[in-house]
């Protein structure tokens, strides 16, 4: 089966600018997450999905980030206006459940870099 | 707060040699342990999932514990090959508001032919 799609994989921005990231699941997953990673660190949740309902976004810095996934399918994380600290790459992952466990699978993720 | 801990953060061993990865987590309260790798440029693969009223997990090579009362997990790497050379991370899925998933900041593994 396909996996999770991301694009753009490289993404350089002055700060200040807008940026767009893009994230198709993989079909039928219910559950979309967008994590993001600073280097040396592990993936920290922005925002988890639910269909098209937003189930978590406690973490999500709302004054700049913004995220939709208007059809319960793909999704687009936006960050306006950009900032340094916000360079870090950022992972989309799509999951689903059988009984007890949920399985979570990840895409290559977009680096970016804000200078 | 769960907060999410790994050492070493990089290790460098010989090929052919045994290891031990470590994770700590500051609350006992989750559904389950998950370990993932992370190659360079590329997203997280999941390797095991330990439920929490369990105590291991093997696949292949690999082999994951977790003791949930210290808060402890362990990855054990037998016989390592340099296409294990990786990060690992682990991460809880914790029986908080949302079920949230916290990650450790991974260690980051190079086995030397």
């Amino acid at each position: 089966e396909a996996g999770v799609a991301q694009s753009p994989r490289y993404k350089i921005i002055e700060k200040r600018q807008s940026v767009a990231f893009w994230c198709n699941p993989i079909s039928g997953h219910a559950t979309l997450y967008w994590y993001q990673q600073i280097l040396g660190q592990g993936p920290k949740l922005l925002i988890q999905f639910q269909n098209n309902g937003v189930v978590d976004d406690s973490q999500l810095p709302k004054d700049r980030f913004s995220a939709e996934r208007l059809k319960g399918v793909d999704s687009t994380l936006k960050i306006q206006p950009a900032k340094l600290e916000d360079s870090a790459v950022y992972l989309c992952a799509s999951s689903y459940v059988v009984g007890y466990q949920e399985t979570q699978y990840f895409g290559p993720g977009t680096r970016l870099l804000v200078l | 707060k769960q907060e999410v801990t790994q050492i070493p953060a990089a290790l460098s061993v010989p090929e052919g040699e045994n290891l031990v990865l470590n994770c700590s987590f500051t609350d006992s309260a989750i559904y389950n342990l998950q370990w993932f790798r992370q190659d360079p440029g590329k997203g997280l693969t999941s390797l095991l999932l330990i439920q929490s009223s369990q105590r291991e997990q093997t696949s292949g090579r690999l082999n994951a514990s977790l003791d949930k009362s210290s808060g402890r997990s362990t990855l054990y790497i037998a016989a390592s090959q340099p296409g294990d050379s990786a990060t690992y991370l682990c991460a809880v899925r914790t029986k908080t508001s949302y079920d949230k998933v916290i990650f450790g900041p991974g260690t980051s593994l190079s086995v030397i032919p």
